[in-house]
């Protein structure tokens, strides 16, 4: 069973590019999470989504970022405009199920620099 | 949400036991100790969580104190690749985000 699958694994954009993150959660696996870390810091939870749906967004910034999950395919994070603030590694993760005791699977992480 | 405490770093050395303390002071009855590490340049990796009880697995051990206000994570056995950072969370009770909430964790720094 192949874990969580993020692609590309490094992304090197120049400011106002748009930057797209693609996620594969494991299979079996309707639950996916977005987390971002900023260099020399923390993960930041961003967006949770259930297939076709967006759950919870609190951790989003306002413009610019959107995220999706759609009936077939990969969940998309993208980065619209990019700033040389987006640059920062981006995680996926996701989950069988939802609720306190689940763990969440992380992929390898997508790396964005932006020029 | 529950916040917890940990040092910002450790450091021990090879095939010795390593004991990772987290004080979480402020937990709610309902809330579950998870323990999640990140290796360099990799993606955070699930590690042991508990309630209650002392819990183990082919990982670590997490003991808990009676009130629930600690909790340490045991390694048997530090090993090199076991260098990495430590994040001790809580699942918040009630609704809200299933997001996980990663505070700075400690970072284990094994001596060969």
């Amino acid at each position: 069973n192949a874990g969580v699958m993020q692609n590309p694994r490094h992304l090197v954009r120049r400011r106002g590019q748009e930057a797209r993150l693609r996620c594969s959660p494991m299979k079996g696996h309707s639950h996916v999470y977005w987390y971002r870390q900023l260099p020399e810091e923390g993960l930041k939870f961003m967006v949770y989504l259930q297939k076709e749906n967006i759950i919870d967004e609190s951790g989003m910034p306002k413009e610019r970022f959107s995220a999706e999950f759609p009936k077939e395919g990969p969940s998309i994070l993208r980065i619209q405009q990019v700033v040389r603030g987006d640059s920062a590694a981006y995680f996926c993760a996701s989950s069988p199920v939802t609720g306190k005791q689940e763990t969440q699977y992380f992929g390898p992480g997508t790396r964005l620099l932006v020029l | 949400d529950a916040k917890t405490t940990q040092p910002n770093s450790m450091e021990s050395n090879e095939e010795e036991p390593v004991h990772l303390p987290c004080n979480h002071s402020t937990i709610s009855g309902t809330d579950y100790i998870h323990w999640y590490r990140q290796l360099p340049s990799q993606g955070p990796e699930y590690v042991i969580h508990g309630l209650t009880s002392n819990v183990n697995n082919r990982m670590a051990s997490l003991a808990i104190a009676e009130d629930r206000k600690s909790s340490t994570l045991i390694l048997h056995r530090a090993t090199l690749r076991d260098a990495a950072v430590y994040y001790c969370i809580l699942r918040p009770s009630g609704g809200g985000a299933d997001g996980l909430t990663f505070g700075k964790g400690t970072h284990l720094i094994i001596q060969p």
